[in-house]
């Protein structure tokens, strides 16, 4: 099983700062590679699949980068309603699919 | 429209059968490609993989809870059943049910189930 690390587990910022989000996959995942954002409450909601497409309506401040075992989400200038938990999710090949243990994104 | 609506008791007794239901619209399970997976999520933690059902009845389970586990569809419905045995307070969780791409596009609400005697 691909197990997924996330880093870091929280990240204090600004609105209107440059955030990173790191993601590493135990093994090779390609390019099959999702993100989410969880906000209190919610469920989550898609933000990037197959590691740089962005799902429908997501404002493209939101990026992803990566390949084979390191990934990256990138919020261009964050705003508020930014504030969330973020989490990615391989699904390489066939199922159980994994989840990192999540980044909280907060503001200072 | 996609959507999907989870439902089943709130509160369930330790060593008690779960059994929850996920309602769909705005696809079919009998097309190809399709498929609805079961996520949890205990309070405070991170997402968990339970099971997924596809549009050819093919089968995949958490390799950890497989034992516990089984996946379902009523085919004279939309709708897409988990069951879940000998439960635990630790499967105190919110249940969400998904469809699934490989990436997961749509999500129900959840469901909230405590597990306490």
């Amino acid at each position: 099983e691909r197990v997924m690390t996330q880093s870091p587990a929280t990240l204090s910022v600004s609105p209107g700062d440059r955030v990173t989000l790191s993601c590493r996959a135990s093994q090779d995942i390609s390019t099959n590679l999702a993100w989410y954002q969880q906000k209190p409450g919610q469920a989550p909601r898609l933000l990037i699949y197959r590691v740089s497409t962005r799902a429908s309506e997501i404002p493209d401040r939101f990026s992803g980068s990566g390949s084979g075992t390191e990934f990256t989400l990138t919020i261009s200038s964050l705003q508020s309603e930014d504030c969330a938990v973020y989490y990615c999710q391989q699904y390489f090949n066939r199922p159980p699919w994994t989840f990192g243990q999540g980044t909280k994104v907060e503001l200072k | 429209q996609v959507t999907l609506k989870e439902s089943g008791p709130a509160l369930v007794k330790p060593t008690q059968t779960l059994t929850l239901t996920c309602a769909f619209s705005g696809f079919s399970l009998t097309q190809p490609g399709m498929r609805v997976t079961w996520i949890r999520q205990p309070p405070g933690k991170a997402l968990e993989f339970l099971a997924r059902l596809d549009w050819d009845g093919e089968k995949f389970y958490s390799n950890s809870l497989k034992t516990r586990l089984t996946i379902s569809k009523d085919s004279s419905k939309n709708e897409v059943v988990l069951t879940v045995t000998n439960l635990d307070p630790v499967d105190t969780a919110t249940y969400f049910c998904v469809r699934d791409l490989g990436h997961l596009d749509f999500w129900g609400q959840g469901i909230l189930v405590t597990v306490s005697s």
